[in-house]
């Protein structure tokens, strides 16, 4: 099993631009989940979704669409990106309860 | 109030040294803890997760959950520069999966 993948593993916007985070997970989980990290702020959730079609917000939600077509994908959509979303993005899928994350993809919104 | 707790640290012990690790929660509700470890511009990896007070052992790993004082620690005993990370306590929120992450504590072990 891969895991979780998450493409690309970094990537440079202008402001305004849009872009399209992908994750997968091999896994068959039901539950997946975005999360952010800033310094000094830990894991923040944005997204997540409890099995294909479902979606729901977490803490961060603004900025950011996902869909859930699959439960294998559950990528994430930044409309119109802004500096303030310069961060370190994981994606995550559940087992009962325990999450397993990607390798993150680093964001820098110039 | 976060909900969940974390001194940030950085902590730093020499080799061998005892590790303790500790968060604080403050929603009373049916929850699991978890803690995470995270090298340095990686994902998170899962390392133990518990539901009932008391404590769970896993190789030089223990966790621990006091419900009655809602603090929840991990232990590292003899610990190695190989543990030098930053360390995340979790809890669940209700029961559709989600997790409420602490700060996180960065730890460094010194050889």
């Amino acid at each position: 099993n891969a895991g979780v993948t998450q493409t690309p593993k970094f990537q440079v916007l202008k402001t305004g631009q849009s872009m399209t985070l992908q994750c997968a997970q091999d896994m068959n989980h039901e539950y997946m989940s975005w999360y952010r990290q800033d310094p000094g702020m830990g894991l923040r959730l944005i997204h997540y979704s409890v099995g294909a079609g479902i979606t729901d917000q977490g803490e961060v939600p603004n900025g950011y669409n996902v869909s859930r077509s699959t439960t294998e994908d559950f990528p994430l959509r930044l409309l119109s990106a802004a500096p303030s979303q310069t961060s370190v993005y994981f994606c995550a899928s559940s087992f009962k309860r325990a999450q397993y994350f990607g390798p993150g993809t680093r964001l820098l919104v110039l | 109030q976060k909900e969940v707790e974390q001194d940030p640290g950085p902590l730093s012990v020499p080799e061998g040294a005892i590790v303790s690790l500790n968060c604080t929660y403050s929603n009373s509700a049916f929850q699991y803890f978890m803690w995470y470890r995270q090298y340095s511009r990686k994902g998170p990896e899962l390392l133990m997760y518990t539901y009932s007070s008391g404590n769970k052992e896993d190789g030089r790993f223990t966790a621990q959950v006091d419900k009655s004082s809602k603090y929840i620690s991990l232990f590292i005993r003899d610990s190695q520069p190989s543990d030098s990370a930053t360390y995340l306590c979790a809890r669940t929120s209700g029961n559709t999966g989600k997790l409420i992450f602490g700060q996180g504590t960065t730890l460094q072990v010194k050889p």
